[in-house]
């Protein structure tokens, strides 16, 4: 198991450009979430997913987007980046709150 | 909706001593603690949780306590190493079915040789 994948590890973006954060599990967990960790602080959720087809609003979702068309995918997508959303961004997954998370590695993105 | 505080934000002291991370929470149908750790440049990894229905749990060298009445859990670090060096999140689940857990802001723990 390769548990939860997260691709690029590293990307710096120009102010405007888009991207797509990637994550995948192998794990067949229904639950997946988007964190942000700014430097020196705490989590902040983004979206979160329960399924397939299913996806909610955390607490800083703007300037953000997200999909899930299979369990085991849950892109992330930055459109027009901003200085303010260099952070790094965390991908989860797990069978329900009251079972924890698995984190993928994370992705530390620097807009310039 | 659920508020989980945390406390100290750091936390330091010196190898072999313990240590003692304190968290408070609001809803008392939260049911379910889990502890992350993070160290430098690493993701949070859960190092031990506890249920409602349990007031205590061991891992070798950590501990989780938790008492409802109160609404507070703490984690409990006994004979630290510099290795315990690291961020340490609590969080909070609210009563099954519930779909994510919130977290505390998070303690900074130094261990010095």
């Amino acid at each position: 198991n390769a548990g939860v994948t997260q691709t690029p590890k590293f990307r710096i973006l120009k102010i405007g450009q888009s991207m797509t954060l990637q994550c995948t599990q192998d794990m067949n967990h229904n639950y997946m979430y988007w964190y942000r960790q700014d430097p020196g602080m705490g989590l902040k959720l983004i979206y979160y997913s329960v399924g397939a087809g299913i996806t909610d609003k955390g607490e800083v979702p703007n300037g953000y987007n997200v999909s899930r068309s299979t369990t085991e995918d849950f892109p992330l997508r930055l459109e027009l980046a901003a200085p303010s959303q260099t952070s790094v961004y965390f991908c989860a997954s797990g069978q329900g709150a009251d079972y924890g998370y698995t984190f993928g590695s994370g992705t530390r993105l620097t807009v310039v | 909706g659920e508020n989980v505080e945390q406390h100290p934000s750091t936390l330091s002291v010196q190898e072999g001593d313990s240590a003692v991370i304190k968290c408070t929470y609001s809803d008392s149908a939260s049911n379910y603690f889990p502890w992350y750790k993070q160290e430098l440049g690493k993701r949070p990894q859960l190092i031990i949780d506890i249920r409602s229905n349990v007031g205590e749990k061991k891992d070798q060298r950590i501990a989780v306590t938790l008492n409802k009445t109160a609404k507070h859990f703490s984690l409990h670090i006994t004979e630290t190493q510099p290795e315990d060096s690291a961020v340490y999140f609590c969080a909070a689940s609210p009563a099954s079915g519930y779909s994510t857990l919130t977290f505390g802001k998070g303690t900074m723990l130094l261990v010095s040789p």
